[in-house]
Formats: structure tokens, C-alpha cells, sequence
């Protein structure tokens, strides 16, 4: 399957600060890439839909001054957390959409965001 | 609307034992089912995926049966292994580049 280096794995920062997760697809030209927000126990919750040379599709609820997302080229994908707080903590995953046919999706390892 | 439903919520097989999960959509458009595996503290892994013209594909103990008429599909584990204890999500998506659902996970524990 494809790579997909996500980075960092994990985070710790002081509430209000901004923190900024990387996605990269190592294998091949990534036009679309997937976000998600994973809680403990729960499934996978998509954020937005960043596809590279536009804005992000946001999913309803998600705040787009909060959670920034930015796809400048076709294997480097970022999503900052804007002022950060407490209950931004959860696990952030994204993924990357293969092309052609198989339109098989793989995920990075995930970025554990603790706010204190 | 939960696009994709997925049972059981946990699952406890004994080693050697088969490991069945379920799951069941609703949009007929849905032309990709894939399996992933996910590790607590790691991303998901795709696993196994079929497409709607085949009812069965099969890769090593993973086999993944299609019930195209009553859409459904459903992962099972042969000779299950501690292992494979793990969180399981199933997945759909219509075409390429578009969302994939994900159904609400299924934790397997196998016991030795």
C-alpha cells in the first residue's frame, strides 16, 4: 500500500498556542487528501477535504479559522490547530485518495494533539 | 444518517476461532467496500477491499463476503490470532475522489 508520513506523532502544547501537523504522501501525486479527528473509542470523523491548489472542504460543525488546512502541493498536505485549547486534543489522522482507478484510501499514522 | 452501520460493537474470539463483523449500507451508488485495521495509537491500515462484481475475495485469513441484493458485506478471520486483536472499521465510497463512510468500528480481542 501506499505511504503516507504523517508527523508529528505526537504533541503537546500550551493552550492558545498553534500547532501544525503534516501529511505527506511518499508514493505517489496526492490530489486529494482526507482529514479526521478521532475521539478515544470512536470512529473516524472526516474534518475536510483538502484538495491541492484550493480551499479545503470543511464538514459541517468543523471551524475553518480553527483548523486550518492547507495543500500547496501534490504530496504535502498541513493542518494547523489555530489557538489551541483543551478540548482540541484527540488523535488527527490524515489521509491520502490513490489515483486512477483504485480509488483506494491509505492513512498516515496519526498525530496525538495533547492542549494543556 | 449513519451511512455505513457496522456490528458487533466488540468481539471476543478464542485463538483458532473465525472472526465475523458485519455491516450494512444503505446508498446503492456505493461501489468500494474496504476493511481497515487500526492499532490503538497508530492510523488505519486498509486491510482487505472488495467491489460489487464479486460476492467473495479472499487474501490469506481475511476473506470479505458481498451480499450485493441485501447490501451487505461482512470481514471474516480465519484462525484468528492475538495479533489480530484490533479495532475494525468497514468502509464505502462512491467513485473515485470521493468520501469514504466509515462504519463505528468493531474492537476484536482474541484470547489465547
Amino acid at each position: 500500500g501506499a505511504v503516507v508520513s504523517q508527523h508529528p506523532s505526537r504533541v503537546i502544547c500550551k493552550s492558545g498556542t498553534s500547532v501544525k501537523i503534516e501529511c505527506r504522501s511518499l508514493d505517489f501525486q496526492a490530489t486529494t487528501m482526507f482529514w479526521y479527528r478521532q475521539f478515544p473509542k470512536q470512529s473516524l470523523m472526516l474534518m475536510a477535504t483538502s484538495n491541492e491548489g484550493s480551499k479545503a472542504t470543511y464538514e459541517q460543525g468543523v471551524e475553518k479559522d480553527k483548523f486550518l488546512i492547507n495543500h500547496a502541493s501534490l504530496t504535502l498536505s498541513t493542518l494547523t490547530v489555530t489557538s489551541a485549547h483543551p478540548e482540541d486534543s484527540s488523535f488527527y489522522i490524515c489521509s491520502v485518495l490513490a489515483g486512477g482507478s483504485t480509488g483506494e484510501l491509505f492513512f498516515g499514522e496519526g498525530s496525538r494533539l495533547t492542549v494543556l | 444518517q449513519q451511512q455505513v452501520k457496522q456490528s458487533p460493537q466488540s468481539l471476543i474470539v478464542q485463538k483458532g476461532g473465525i472472526s465475523i463483523i458485519n455491516c450494512a449500507y444503505e446508498n446503492t451508488a456505493f461501489d468500494y467496500f474496504p476493511w481497515y485495521q487500526q492499532f490503538p495509537g497508530k492510523g488505519p491500515a486498509l486491510l482487505i477491499a472488495i467491489r460489487p462484481d464479486v460476492s467473495e475475495k479472499k487474501e490469506g485469513r481475511f476473506t470479505i463476503s458481498f451480499n450485493k441484493s441485501a447490501k451487505q458485506f461482512s470481514l471474516h478471520i480465519m484462525d484468528s490470532q492475538p495479533g489480530d486483536s484490533a479495532t475494525y472499521f468497514c468502509a464505502a465510497s462512491r467513485g473515485t475522489g470521493n468520501q469514504f463512510y466509515f462504519g463505528t468500528g468493531t474492537s476484536l480481542t482474541v484470547i489465547p
